[in-house]
């Protein structure tokens, strides 16, 4: 299967500081990439989808001005958490899908594990 | 709107023993359906999937999904667990922009 790759995997960072997350697809050109936030013990929540080109669609609920993602070629996304606090701890996971069809397989990257102290 | 129920969010299983996975969806268009499996700190990696034709669909190691659209219902199985079995799993249907909607879960214990 294809291959995505999460940059960093893990990181720890103060409080009010931000931090980005990269999503790569290492083997295929992915026109749309997806941001989840999964809880411990719990599933995946969708945030956003972003499209290469073009400005992200948010879940409801999910603050775009906080949650800054990016998608500036088809290998790349990335999302900024701003002004990170305690509450947003938690392991984001993103996904990355090709171009033929809407209903292709996603692949998912390893997830990021953000601590905000 | 599509949604996936996972009945039992704890399932321990024997070493040589069947795998059960329930999963039932709902969705007002025809369905694609996924199993996906994640292991600890890691990301979620793809297990089967079921878009069209034929309703028994095979995966990777070992496992196997039915579709039953009267059952609305997508179970996973897998003859012989085996240790490296143990994991969480889950269910998601997809819509018609191909955003996953993820059930809760199901963690697999394996025991000696």
């Amino acid at each position: 299967g294809a291959v995505v790759s999460q940059h960093p995997s893990r990181v720890i960072c103060k409080s009010g500081t931000s931090v980005k997350i990269e999503c790569r697809s290492l083997d295929f050109q992915a026109t749309t990439m997806f941001w989840y936030r999964q809880f411990p013990k719990k599933s995946l929540m969708l945030m956003a989808t972003s499209n290469e080109g073009s400005k992200a669609t948010y879940e409801q609920g999910v603050e775009k001005d906080k949650f800054l993602i990016n998608h500036a070629s088809l290998t790349l996304s990335t999302l900024t958490v701003t002004s990170a606090h305690p509450e947003d701890s938690s392991f984001y996971i993103c996904s990355a899908r090709g171009e033929r069809s809407s209903t292709d397989t996603q692949y998912f990257g390893p997830g990021t594990r953000l601590t905000v102290l | 709107a599509q949604s996936v129920t996972q009945l039992g969010s704890h399932v321990s299983v024997s070493e040589g023993a069947l795998v059960l996975l329930r999963c039932n969806y709902s969705s007002s268009v025809p369905p694609y359906l996924f199993w996906y499996v994640q292991y600890p700190n890691q990301g979620l990696q793809l297990l089967l999937k079921y878009t069209t034709g034929a309703t028994l669909v095979k995966g990777i190691n070992g496992f196997e999904a039915e579709f039953k659209k009267s059952e609305t219902s997508f179970h996973l199985t897998k003859p012989s667990a085996h240790m490296s079995d143990a994991a969480e799993y889950f269910c998601a249907v997809s819509d018609s922009w191909g955003k996953l909607q993820f059930g809760a879960g199901t963690q697999v214990v394996v025991t000696p």
